[in-house]
Order: structure tokens, then sequence, then C-alpha cells
């Protein structure tokens, strides 16, 4: 099955520093999503971005499907950015929101 | 707009046990997935329920069974519980727009601790 490997796997960051986390698949998909994982489990709709670039507040997105990657930008961190990032793949030949997911980056922010 | 909701949040069983674990859908949506996350590792896909029907399995073994009921809430279901079966279980809801099309929104989790 497809892959999905994520990088760096942890992130210390003081507040108000940025960073870029990477996500490499394997194969073609047909979707990407990106999640924040808080620290009681749930996981935080990012963004939904099979190609192309994505802006939300502080946080931007790009996927370039052909080469297989997609990068999650944070700006200006706070300590509220904290928890576990992930990107989850839906594979080319897959069912609909059917999602493997890569391994995660957890990021801490400091004062 | 009430997103994904499970029950319970916290539970503990005993080796052997049977367990179920009720999720409902984001209004709206008709599918329905289950993902086990063991601590540390990212989640896993279980199965995925749309139209009452099973449409998809991970590699879980038979022990893990579900439904989908009318209204288009879902059971998981574990039987034999073993200590490995402790994770975090999560239900994704989507309404089907077919592949490339569809984003999937998830519960906040039911933890599950066997002992």
């Amino acid at each position: 099955g497809i892959q999905v490997e994520q990088s760096p796997p942890d992130l210390i960051l003081q507040e108000g520093a940025n960073s870029t986390l990477r996500c490499n698949f394997s194969d073609s998909v047909n979707n990407l999503q990106w999640f924040h994982q808080n620290p009681w489990g749930q996981l935080i709709n990012l963004f939904y971005i099979p190609s192309g670039t994505k802006q939300n507040g502080r946080l931007s997105a790009t996927t370039v499907a052909t080469e297989r990657y997609s990068l999650l930008y944070i700006s200006s961190s706070q300590t509220t950015d904290s928890g576990v990032y992930f990107c989850a793949v839906e594979p080319w030949a897959g069912t609909a929101s059917k999602l493997t997911f890569g391994t995660g980056t957890r990021l801490q922010v400091t004062l | 707009d009430a997103g994904v909701t499970q029950s319970p949040t916290h539970l503990i069983k005993t080796r052997g046990q049977q367990v179920t674990l009720r999720c409902s859908p984001k209004s709206g949506h008709d599918t329905v997935s289950w993902y086990q996350q063991a601590l540390g590792q990212g989640p896993q896909f279980i199965f995925q329920y749309y139209e009452e029907e099973e449409r998809q399995r991970g590699n879980f073994p038979d022990r893990f069974s579900g439904h989908q009921f009318p209204n288009y809430s879902s059971e998981l279901n574990v039987n034999a519980l073993l200590l490995g079966d402790s994770a975090l279980y999560l239900c994704a809801s989507s309404m089907d727009r077919g592949p490339g099309n569809t984003e999937a929104f998830f519960g906040q989790g039911t933890r599950l601790t066997v002992v």
C-alpha cells in the first residue's frame, strides 16, 4: 500500500518562530488532508488540499501532487499550536475518504 | 451544527470481554469510517460503512465488526479483547462525493484500555 512519511518527527520552537512540516507519499493520491491532534486526542481539520496552495490565518499548505509531497507552514507560532500534526492521503485507486496517515510531526512551542 | 460525536470517551475492559463503541456522524454525512490509533502512531483504518454496508476494510481481524444504522450512526464492536487492543478509537464521517471530492471529519475518540 501507499507509504506516507512526515518530517521532522519532532520539532521544538520558541513562540513567534516559523516552521515547515513536510509530507511525502509514495504513490498518486486523490486527496490529502492535514490535521492537528490536540492533547485530548481530537483531530482538527486544517486543510483539505489535493493540490495547490491554501492559507488560513497563520497556517498555509501547498501540495505538489506530481512530485508527491505536501508542505504545511506555521508562521508566528503560539503555544496553542503544540500537538501532533498529521497528513493523511486518499490513495488514487482507493475508496472516498479512506485515509492513510503519516507518522506525524510532534510540535512543542515554548515561551 | 454538531460535529462527529463518539461515546463513551473512556472505557476500561478486561481481556476476553467484548466492547461496543458508538459514533454519530456530522449532520448531512452518510459515510462513517473507524480508525485505531496506538500510542505514538498515526491512526490506522479499520473499516468504512456506507448505506449500512461495510464498503472497505483494513487489515484487522474478524474480532472487529461494525454496523451502520438507517440514521447513519455507527457502532464498532470488538470481541475477545486483547491487551494490544488498547488504543484511541476514532470515528470519521464524510459526505460521499466520490474519490477526491470527499473530506473526512473526526470525533474526539474513545480511549479504550484493556487490562
